[in-house]
């Protein structure tokens, strides 16, 4: 079964620091792109960043750019966003999904930027 | 970034009735490989969003066949022919042709 598990979330100061992971199954992770999408509370979906299969492409939209890393291990199968001086409006659920098209999602992690 | 405008946003709508949401995109979404990437999402309350069609018109694997996709260019559309108590929820479009990524707003379903 193909399947995404995020993890790392949590609530963190304005300012500060999260690294989410995300762990890939039932798949050959490294023959695909991943891409990170998020949800802010009560509100829709927002592209963040994605990467290309082997790591040497990397994108993001423009709110994170020089904040956000996103990076994979394909040894381990194992996506990450690494977040710096995360502000409120980074509040959200983070998915990492499948593709650009994004046709696999996990479940999300819940990130809370709040003093 | 393409712009992605759905109406209706609040769609309530009588089981064993069909419903329909539109898509617009601010320019048109044929990729230069002569495929357009426009992809329907449902998210159920509480669920992570589940792709419901890829590439306008193409099911899932294991989306009932209720569920169809339609357009080209800059109008798309997803009908439900029979609504079901089990498909309440936001259906968002999307766009994948271009970088980033963007959704429409989402429309709510819900049941009258």
């Amino acid at each position: 079964e193909v399947q995404l598990v995020e993890s790392g979330g949590g609530l963190v100061q304005p300012g500060g620091s999260l690294r989410l992971s995300c762990a890939a199954s039932g798949f050959t992770f490294s023959t695909y792109w991943m891409t990170w999408v998020r949800q802010a509370p009560g509100k829709g979906l927002e592209w963040v960043a994605n990467i290309n299969q082997d790591g040497s492409e990397k994108y993001y939209v423009d709110s994170v750019k020089g904040r956000f890393t996103i990076n994979r291990d394909n040894a381990k199968n194992s996506l990450s966003l690494q977040m710096n001086s995360l502000r409120a409006e980074d509040t959200a659920v983070y998915y990492c999904a499948r593709r650009n098209d994004t046709d696999v999602w996990g479940q999300g992690t819940t990130v809370t930027v709040s003093s | 970034d393409v712009v992605m405008t759905q109406s209706p946003l609040s769609l309530p709508v009588t089981l064993g009735q069909a419903a329909s949401i539109s898509c617009r995109s601010s320019q048109s979404l044929v990729y230069s490989d002569g495929n357009t990437y426009l992809n329907w999402f449902q998210q159920r309350p509480g669920q992570s969003p589940r792709r419901l069609i890829y590439k306008v018109s193409n099911r899932d694997s294991g989306v009932p066949d209720r569920f169809s996709g339609s357009g080209s260019g800059t109008d798309f559309t997803l009908k439900i022919s029979r609504v079901e108590a089990e498909d309440v929820g936001v259906y968002y479009c999307m766009q994948a042709t271009y970088w980033p990524g963007t959704f429409g707003q989402g429309t709510k379903v819900e049941i009258k």
